[in-house]
């Protein structure tokens, strides 16, 4: 099992443009997390898929983030436009049983210059 | 209000001292409770969890943590600190098994000094 796969990796973007960032999670979980992590606000919940069905975004920062999952192999987090305060490091993670945890990705860190 | 609270964001320790990592949680029911690792530039990594089945758990490297309900803990703890065992160490619960929603502590920062 490759585990819950994350691209890009590092993305450098200048303020105003679209960014995408992938994730693929692991073949039969069926929940999907989008996180984000910084120095300030450590470790924040954004959205959560299960069946490919969002549940719960309350913790999306603001209407330039949208998360998408059309598909059980598959979710995008948009961020249009991007500003410096989205920097981050931006984690998916998927889960099988609730009682099993998560398993995360490495990560995509978003530079907006 | 805040579900789970990891006591001290630096901890430094010797190499081969015991290391202590304190989490207490908020819940009026047992939650499912977990410690993750994260080595620099890294993801998290499960360390181990609890989910009402023995109250104290053995995780991966030597770790292990055990779930005292009367003081709300879940403390996290190795007898001998190695320097691979640097790294930030979240504590996490799963309040609800309906949502699955994992909320993190704060984290702490382990150093082990040679």
């Amino acid at each position: 099992d490759a585990g819950v796969i994350q691209s890009p990796r590092h993305e450098v973007t200048e303020m105003g443009q679209e960014v995408t960032l992938r994730c693929k999670p692991i073949s039969g979980h069926n929940s999907l997390f989008w996180y984000r992590q910084t120095m300030m606000r450590g470790l924040e919940l954004l959205i959560y898929f299960n069946n490919n069905v969002p549940i719960d975004d309350s913790g999306m920062p603001e209407d330039r983030f949208s998360a998408k999952m059309p598909n059980a192999s598959f979710s995008t987090l948009k961020i249009q436009p991007s500003e410096p305060r989205d920097s981050a490091v931006y984690f998916c993670a998927s889960s099988g049983q609730v009682n099993y945890g998560y398993t995360f990705g490495s990560g995509t860190r978003l530079t907006v210059v | 209000a805040q579900s789970v609270t990891q006591l001290g964001s630096h901890v430094s320790v010797s190499e081969g001292a015991l290391v202590l990592l304190r989490c207490n949680y908020s819940s009026s029911v047992p939650p499912y409770l977990f410690w993750y690792v994260q080595y620099p530039n890294q993801g998290l990594q499960l360390l181990l969890k609890y989910t009402s089945a023995a109250t104290l758990v053995k995780g991966i490297n030597g770790f292990e943590a055990e779930f005292k309900k009367s003081e709300t803990s879940f403390h996290l703890t190795k007898p001998s600190a190695h320097m691979s065992d640097a790294a930030e160490y979240f504590c996490a619960v799963i309040l609800s098994s309906n949502t699955g929603k994992l909320i993190f502590g704060q984290g702490t920062t382990l150093q082990v000094k040679p």
